[in-house]
């Protein structure tokens, strides 16, 4: 596609509920990176993928936070047992493997957890 | 660890007047330093980047930063702001051995009439 795409745009859940967001990045990039923006923190790095591996979980919270990508493409962030604090907006980024650090950004995903 | 700051939170501005966003990094050998524009509901969008090449940057829409080591500086500078500049601006570190980036807290920059 053109960008990053993301899904869905806006999420509500109740406390305690499982969530899943999905990221398409741009053709051909085979680095994505998951990243949270909230009031409280800024925006934070959460993982990080090349391929279909993550070398670098070091940001993710808390073993609540997963993450798969499949076929080198299509990534989702999984948060299980949703607690108000997760409540953010979720941004995925991708870059080409000549330029790893010139990242482009999705819409995000705003999750609100009630 | 890397860090990036950003000296102020919130800049305000008139139309046609220049623009200063302040920035500094912690210091490293070779860091790469971006500049983001985020406008309200909208994704961050890429204005420059410095990867050690020429130490003053040219962005887009007429934005432009100086990457001054002895300073560890890097502020985003527009000789006269527009209404359409309204957003908030984050300055973004990223080092050689890692892939992630880190951003400075943001400003936020109001243009008035």
């Amino acid at each position: 596609g053109a960008g990053v795409s993301q899904s869905p745009s806006n999420k509500v859940t109740e406390k305690g509920k499982d969530v899943e967001l999905r990221c398409d990045p741009i053709s051909g990039h085979t680095a994505l990176y998951w990243y949270r923006q909230s009031l409280g923190q800024g925006l934070e790095f959460l993982i990080y993928f090349q391929g279909n591996s993550a070398p670098d979980k070091s940001g993710l919270p808390s073993d609540r936070f997963s993450a798969e990508r499949t076929g080198g493409s299509v990534s989702t962030l999984t948060i299980q047992r949703t607690q108000q604090e997760d409540s953010a907006v979720y941004l995925c980024a991708s870059s080409h493997w000549q330029v790893y650090n010139e990242q482009f950004f999705g819409p995000g995903t705003r999750l609100t957890v009630l | 660890a890397q860090s990036v700051t950003q000296l102020d939170s919130h800049v305000s501005v008139s139309e046609g007047t220049p623009v200063l966003l302040r920035c500094n990094y912690s210091s490293s050998y070779s860091p790469s330093l971006f500049w983001y524009v985020q406008h309200p509901n909208k994704g961050l969008q890429l204005l420059l980047k410095y990867t050690s090449a020429a130490t003053l940057v040219k962005g887009i829409n007429g934005f432009e930063a100086e990457f001054k080591k002895s300073e560890t500086s890097f502020h985003l500078t527009k000789p006269s702001a527009h209404m359409s500049d309204a957003a908030e601006y984050f300055c973004v570190v990223s080092y050689n051995a890692g892939n992630m980036l880190t951003f400075g807290g943001g400003t936020r920059l109001m243009v008035k009439p």
